[in-house]
């Protein structure tokens, strides 16, 4: 059965470093997504992506976020430079229809 | 804006207990409502969804009703076993909205089942 997959499992970065989560959505979905939960609060949506373009984005998802589909497989998430309070759970997600979810990647900032 | 409550955790029952989360939200439009899980170490999984009013969805012995009267989607088991222990996630999404129907979380409620 095909799965979405994310890596990595646990990313430890310092405040004010680059990170970039990757995830490979399943293969004929054409809708990609990123969460976030963090720790104890709810999974929150950070953006939508469709046709190689941002179709929705929450407030959360500021100026130092960015999404991109470089090769047509994989999905990225970037936070240019990590604070304390980017220390979450991140899933990624894609669609046709129903939305199926990666196992997530764990980030957290010191 | 549109919002998802769900009973506080931690549950924990009885192997063949009867199980209900509650689960309550708000939308502006007339939504979809879901239940997701997530096993230990996995990622989030759809259990059951209902679309619309009335609806049931269900799925592994789980069952959810569409209640538009009181804004309600509880989750429910008539016998829960030890591989049920999990998190279970109410969820929303918007059809409204069209296009990516973003899905609107409720906390999570984390389920332990002893046998």
């Amino acid at each position: 059965e095909p799965e979405v997959t994310q890596t990595p499992s646990h990313q430890v970065t310092q405040m004010g470093q680059e990170v970039i989560l990757r995830c490979v959505p399943i293969s004929n979905h054409l809708y990609f997504y990123w969460y976030r939960q963090i720790l104890g609060q709810k999974v929150e949506f950070l953006v939508s992506f469709y046709n190689n373009e941002i179709s929705e984005k929450s407030e959360i998802f500021d100026d130092q976020f960015s999404v991109e589909r470089p090769d047509g497989s994989n999905f990225t998430l970037k936070i240019r430079s990590t604070k304390l309070e980017d220390s979450a759970m991140y899933f990624c997600a894609s669609a046709n229809y129903e939305q199926y979810f990666g196992p997530g990647t764990r980030l957290t900032v010191t | 804006g549109d919002s998802v409550t769900q009973m506080e955790g931690p549950v924990t029952l009885s192997e063949e207990a009867f199980l209900t989360i509650n689960c309550t939200y708000t939308a502006t439009g007339y939504p979809s409502l879901f239940w997701y899980v997530q096993y230990p170490g996995e990622g989030l999984q759809l259990l059951l969804k209902a679309t619309k009013a009335d609806d049931k969805g269900s799925n592994k012995g789980f069952e959810a009703t569409y209640r538009k009267e009181t804004t309600s989607f509880h989750l429910e088991k008539g016998s829960v076993q030890v591989s049920d222990s999990a998190v279970y996630f109410c969820a929303l999404s918007d059809r409204t909205q069209g296009g990516s129907e973003k899905l609107v979380f409720g906390k999570g409620t984390k389920l332990t089942v002893n046998p």
